[in-house]
């Protein structure tokens, strides 16, 4: 059982399509990132919440740290090819922010 | 802009041999770390440094071994390759604050037959 819990796991779309990919816990963290991976690479940074409720915004990307900060989300408004991607969520536990926990993945396809 | 360097990209050894993957970064980063990733899986930490001298184990330490003599290098070693340990391997490194932004290598795919 993974400490952050990511949903769906796979997800395909057509291009102009929203969508949303959660990352749970019954954890508290102090902090929470997202990150995109693509083929052959290591994952980049794409942003990091800190604070509970939370709301962050990168063009047509929004983050969302929940209240209790144990959760949070990525919506994408109008997806492109472009977008397409492994996308993980990551934390930091309270007093052991040494250790990066990543979650299972949401593996994102958008078709044009 | 090399950042972090990881060799080989691609390795296939036998069941029983051992070998060194090799990590380095540039940024005089104080932690690095050590990540497999299978299908499913996500990135599960291996082990990690949070400066030289200074190792600990992740979720998954087990058949691995690390070492930090330098800020710039963290090599892992499989002692006795299984199987199960075909996976993608990738080394991280951050500053040694908060909330810092993890950058990774680009992997090394290790196959054990």
């Amino acid at each position: 059982t993974q400490l952050l819990e990511q949903s769906p796991q796979f997800l395909s779309i057509q291009e102009g399509e929203n969508l949303t990919v959660y990352c749970n816990s019954s954890s508290v963290f102090s902090s929470l990132q997202w990150y995109r991976q693509e083929p052959g690479e290591g994952p980049v940074l794409l942003v990091t919440v800190v604070t509970g409720g939370e709301v962050k915004k990168l063009k047509r990307l929004t983050f969302q740290f929940g209240d209790a900060r144990k959760d949070s989300s990525l919506h994408i408004t109008a997806a492109q090819p472009g977008d397409t991607g492994l996308y993980l969520c990551a934390g930091a536990r309270p007093g052991s922010a040494r250790q990066l926990t990543f979650g299972s993945g949401t593996q994102l396809t958008v078709l044009p | 802009n090399a950042g972090v360097t990881q060799t080989p990209k691609f390795q296939v050894l036998k069941t029983g041999q051992s070998m060194t993957l090799q990590c380095a970064q540039d940024m005089n980063h104080e932690y690095m770390s050590w990540y497999r990733q299978d299908p499913g899986m996500g990135l599960r930490l291996i082990h990690y440094s949070v400066g030289a001298g200074i190792t600990d184990q992740g979720e998954v330490p087990n058949g691995y071994n690390v070492s930090r003599s330098t800020t710039e290098d963290f090599p892992l070693r499989l002692l006795s390759a299984a199987p199960s340990q075909t996976s993608v391997y990738f080394c991280a490194s951050r500053r040694g604050r908060m909330n810092t932004e993890a950058f990774f290598g680009q992997g090394t795919r290790l196959t054990v037959v």
